[in-house]
């Protein structure tokens, strides 16, 4: 069965340092990733999505990820935080190639201290 | 549209009260899944469509909870006489694609009083 692990429930850093949100899956076949974003009283926004096509995938609001095998993980990076970037986020799993559901880590909590 | 609508926003109910939520999905998407978030922001999967066929309803508690997918109406998720713990946000996804991630709905907010 797939799952996602974030490490670290809360990440705090400051204004225009480097963000780094860790996410560790364990599927037992090719999966899809993904990141999302939700903000207080919000749906989920999609950030960013790994399909097996380049191991460095760019989303929006300036965040990156880096699918890596052999870690397992699909850490989520932006080089300067933004207050506007406070919120919570969930990497996510899916089986590549199936109809299943989306499984979502627990969320990590960013806050940026100015 | 290019948006998940889900209606009612907030919806409070009593214990033992019914409680409906409905989702209109992207046109187009032919997968529709329901998310239950609680107090813990785990996302707890509930139930998923493909068209308006179940095609995975391994998170229901089927003993209270009921959902469908008709052909040119909203979905719809139903709770039978709900209980204090069903209190969370209830959020719908729609996806055209397995490879796609999930476009989700703002969520419905179901407070069991």
């Amino acid at each position: 069965a797939q799952s996602v692990t974030q490490l670290g429930s809360h990440v705090s850093v400051s204004e225009g340092a480097l963000v780094l949100l860790r996410c560790n899956y364990s599927s037992s076949v090719p999966p899809y990733l993904f990141w999302y974003v939700q903000y207080p009283n919000q749906g989920l926004q999609l950030l960013l999505k790994y399909t097996s096509a380049a191991t460095l995938v760019k989303g929006i609001n300036g965040f990156e990820a880096e699918f890596k095998k052999s870690e397992t993980s699909f850490h989520l990076t932006k080089p300067s935080a933004h207050m506007s970037d406070a919120a919570e986020y969930f990497c996510a799993v899916r089986r590549f190639n199936r109809d299943d559901k989306i499984i979502f880590g627990k969320g990590t909590r960013l806050h940026i201290l100015p | 549209g290019e948006e998940v609508a889900q209606t009612p926003k907030h919806l409070v109910r009593g214990e033992g009260q019914k409680a409906k939520l409905y989702c209109a999905p992207i046109k187009g998407h032919s997968y529709v899944f329901w998310y239950q978030q609680v107090l813990k922001n785990e996302f707890k999967f509930l139930i998923s469509f493909q068209n308006e066929n179940v095609f995975d309803e391994t998170g229901m508690p089927k003993e209270r909870f009921s959902a469908k997918c008709l052909p040119n109406s909203p979905c719809s998720l139903e709770i039978q006489a709900t209980k204090l713990e069903d209190s969370a946000v209830y959020f719908c996804a729609s996806s055209r694609r397995v490879e796609d991630g999930y476009t989700f709905g703002s969520g419905t907010r179901l407070t069991v009083v």
